[in-house]
This record gives C-alpha cells, structure tokens and sequence, in this order.
C-alpha cells in the first residue's frame, strides 16, 4: 500500500529563516511520481513540483528547494530566506505510474512571522 | 491551459437539501475525474474516480447512492450530495486528468466549500 508521510504537523519560523518539511513515502511500484502543493487560506491548491522516482536530482526554483533521496525514501522541501506570504498548509503525495488519485500526507501548517 | 473550474465556489444550504457541485475541464478533455474531500484542518481524501461515460469507483466507506457522481462528458462532472447533513460540511475538491503529453496528470479545481446548516 502506498503512504505519505509530514511528521511535521506544525512549524512556526520568524521570517527570512529557513524552513524544511519533511515528507516520507512508502510504496511498492518502481515507477512512481512524487509532488508537493502549498494551500492557502483560499483552499485552492497550488502546484509546486513533481518528480518521478527515476530522477533524483535536487531541485532549486527561486527560494525553494526540494532533496529527493530514494534511499531513505524522503521528498523534503526547503524555503529559503521565508516570508510571511509562505504561510499555508503543505501537503506531499504521492501517484503510481498509471496516474491514478494521488495519496495525500496529513498536511505541514507553515506559519511565517514578521 | 489545463484549467480546471468548480460551481459554486461556496454553498450553505439546509439539513436534508441535495446540492450539486460542477467540475469542468476548460481547454482539455478529462478522461478522468477524481473527487475529494477534506474536513477542516485535515487531509485531501479521494472519494470516487469517475471515467466519462462509466459509473464511477468509490472508495470504502463513501455511501455511492448519498454522493451521486455523473461524468456525461469529456469536460464536465457533477458530484451531488443527496439529503445532505452537518457532517457533510467540507470542502470538495476535483481534479480532472486528460490523455497524453503534458495532460496525462491531474489537474485541480478550486474547490468548493459546503456549509450544511
């Protein structure tokens, strides 16, 4: 059975700190695709990457980051230098290869302070 | 492109009242269609797969004959919660999948909220 996991439920940072979500996977299949969504407040989900399991580059897009390791079976995201608009819940999921519904963890509330 | 829509955005109707929630596709044809749901503070849960033209997969423990879910068309389904109740309050998200290139993945709505009083 396939599952995600966010130890994390919630995390509260100071702005211009770094902050890494923690997101754990379990699954059988070889061929899988692995994402993260921020939600803000609205409730609207907003994409923020996908990788597939053959690809284990590390990512960077502006002030994000994300560190796949297969090894340990972990997708972490990191933002760098936070800021306030950063607040929102943050989920990990997690698809096959068919691109069947995705399995979502329970969530990373991610509050940002000035 | 890959735009998906939901109507109503928000909708607060009464104790034993069905509602209808749209998804639409605008600018690709979803084969698929996943809905779920999810109660305040907690996760996204799938509720049922739908392929156009075939009855819809619901997963355990979601009641088919409470949540209707048609998808007639390739850019439109319709979930409708029959006799709905307080604990039926949640927000409800689809997600539509087209086929091949770039739409072989999901897409998501912008939710609805539905408020049961």
């Amino acid at each position: 059975a396939q599952k995600v996991t966010q130890a994390q439920t919630e995390i509260s940072v100071v702005e211009k700190e770094d902050v890494t979500l923690d997101c754990v996977y379990e699954t059988r299949d070889t061929t899988y695709y692995l994402f993260w969504y921020k939600q803000p407040p609205s409730g609207e989900l907003v994409f923020l990457i996908r990788r597939n399991s053959f690809d284990e580059q590390n990512e960077i897009s502006g002030r994000y980051s994300w560190n796949f390791q297969k090894s340990t079976s972990s997708f972490n995201f990191t933002i760098t230098a936070s800021q306030v608009v950063d607040s929102a819940v943050y989920f990990c999921a997690l698809t096959n290869q068919a691109g069947t519904a995705l399995i979502f963890g329970k969530g990373t509330t991610l509050s940002v302070s000035s | 492109g890959a735009v998906v829509s939901q109507h109503p955005s928000r909708v607060i109707c009464k104790s034993g009242t069905s509602v209808k929630i749209e998804c639409r596709s605008l600018d690709f044809q979803a084969t698929t269609m996943f809905w779920y749901r999810q109660f305040p503070k907690q996760s996204l849960m799938l509720m049922a797969t739908s392929n156009e033209g075939s009855k819809a997969t619901y997963e355990q423990g979601v009641e088919k004959d409470k949540f209707l879910i048609n998808h007639a068309s390739l850019t439109l389904s319709t979930l409708t919660v029959t006799s709905a109740h307080p604990e039926d309050s949640s927000f409800y998200i689809c997600s539509a999948r087209g086929q091949g290139g770039r739409y072989n993945e999901q897409f998501f709505g912008p939710g609805t909220r539905l408020t049961v009083l």
